[in-house]
């Protein structure tokens, strides 16, 4: 069965940097986009990037261009997200989630448990 | 970036019960809604896709319509493990949107 595990969450100052991972198994990792999703204390969520099964191509929510990047390693079954510059407003539980569909990029189905960043000083 | 307005905000109901929560978007498209449910402390989960195609697994109570802008899911009768918060994504462009989520709570 899908399992997607997210992991790299803690607390960190403004300005400073964090490395999400999410480790995926039970399908086949390299046929699908992967995606980060986050939702604030107490908030909705906030769709934050998406990356293509190949990693060709990467799309971002506005309020993290230019400061968050989302990668892969296929030899790895693992996702990353790499948060600069971060400021309070990302202080949030992160979640990873698989596309729905193969080699192609549509929603996610299948959802990490989450792991929570905390930017405060 | 596409608006995605969620109505009701909250709702209460009772067991049985048939409910529906709207979701408005600020343009457009075809069929690319989606709709998740999520519990305290847990990951969202995927009910429908392409607007109107249920998720593996989902119970048939749930079902979803729409296209353009205006966009329902339906709960034909609320059983007491439906009691959650629901979520519409809209997947037509980048960057996707959510709603701003519906609280279903018992009556």
């Amino acid at each position: 069965q899908v399992q997607l595990v997210d992991s790299g969450g803690g607390v960190v100052q403004p300005g400073r940097s964090r490395r999400l991972s999410c480790a995926a198994s039970g399908f086949t990792f390299s046929s699908h986009g992967m995606h980060w999703v986050r939702q604030a204390p107490g908030k909705g969520l906030e769709w934050v990037a998406v990356i293509s099964y190949d990693g060709s191509a990467e799309y971002y929510a506005d309020s993290v261009k230019g400061r968050f990047t989302i990668s892969r390693d296929n030899s790895k079954n693992t996702l990353y997200l790499q948060m600069n510059s971060l400021r309070p407003e990302d202080t949030a539980v992160y979640y990873c989630a698989k596309d729905r569909s193969l080699k192609g990029l549509g929603e996610p189905d299948y959802w990490g448990q989450g792991t929570l960043v905390t930017v405060s000083s | 970036a596409i608006q995605m307005t969620q109505s009701p905000s909250s709702l209460s109901a009772s067991v049985g019960d048939r409910v529906t929560i709207t979701c408005r978007a600020s343009q457009g498209f075809r069929d690319d809604l989606n709709w998740f449910q999520q519990k305290p402390g847990k990951a969202p989960k995927l009910l429908i896709y392409a607007a109107s195609t249920l998720q593996k697994g989902v119970p048939s109570r749930f079902s979803g319509s729409g296209s353009g802008t205006d966009f329902t899911l339906t709960i034909s009768s609320l059983q007491p493990e439906d009691f959650a918060t629901y979520y519409c994504l809209q997947d037509y462009t980048y960057p996707y949107t959510f709603g701003q989520g519906t609280k279903l709570e018992i009556k």
